[in-house]
């Protein structure tokens, strides 16, 4: 079974800062991939990032970037220079061929 | 607007009714996914279709629901008798099904309200 974990329901930051979003996983499969998703209010889930658990290389895009330690099951997200836009519950995903299996999420709030 | 597309958006209905809500994936995807989501958590899986055969069945997926996807487009999710606990977004998302290919693109979402 597939489980993944998000500790942080909520949190802040200034416009313009750097904030990084916690996620774990568990899973007994050797070839997966992980995702973060973002879900503004009221608005659709907007994929954001995804790395293969194959490649060490950590991925980025733009002005988001992970930290992934294979062997400590982490994956957290690294938003830089938040922007108000980015207000929204973030869902860290794991997929290991058919079903994506979801955290709790963490609800990011960018602070003017 | 080539994205997932969601039908109806809202959904209230009373407790005991039947209800159908559909789903446009994107249109080179075989794969179309449907996920139930509650206020404050995430999405967990119910079901996945590969073209028009249904592949795969959460728990979650009681009796009382049932999903299709004929000829392997769009797809359908019904719930009979729904249940206030039926109170969710119903999320679709599309996804193409290959070798090292795991994205899944979401669609807007089905709010369904059981009074």
């Amino acid at each position: 079974a597939q489980t993944v974990t998000q500790s942080q329901p909520e949190m802040s930051v200034q416009e313009a800062e750097t904030v990084t979003l916690s996620c774990t996983y568990d899973t007994s499969e050797s070839n997966y991939y992980l995702f973060w998703y973002k879900q503004p209010p009221s608005r659709q889930m907007i994929l954001v990032i995804r790395q293969e658990a194959y490649k060490q290389q950590n991925a980025t895009e733009n002005r988001f970037s992970v930290n992934f330690q294979k062997a400590a099951k982490s994956f957290s997200l690294k938003i830089s220079d938040s922007q108000l836009g980015d207000t929204a519950m973030y869902f860290c995903a794991q997929n290991a061929g058919n079903m994506l299996t979801f955290g709790g999420g963490t609800r990011l709030m960018v602070k003017p | 607007d080539t994205g997932v597309s969601q039908n109806p958006r809202h959904k209230i209905t009373k407790r005991g009714q039947n209800v159908t809500f559909r789903c446009d994936p994107i249109s080179e995807h075989n794969r179309l996914y449907w996920y139930r989501q509650t206020l404050g958590q995430g999405p967990e899986f119910l079901t996945y279709f590969q073209n028009e055969a249904q592949l795969e069945k959460s728990r979650l997926l009681s009796d009382r629901f049932s999903a299709e996807r004929p000829k392997g487009s769009f797809s359908t999710l019904e719930i009979q008798r729904t249940e206030q606990g039926d109170s969710a977004m119903y999320l679709c998302a599309s996804g193409l099904g290959g070798r090292g290919i795991y994205e899944q693109y979401f669609g807007p979402g089905t709010r369904l309200t059981v009074t």
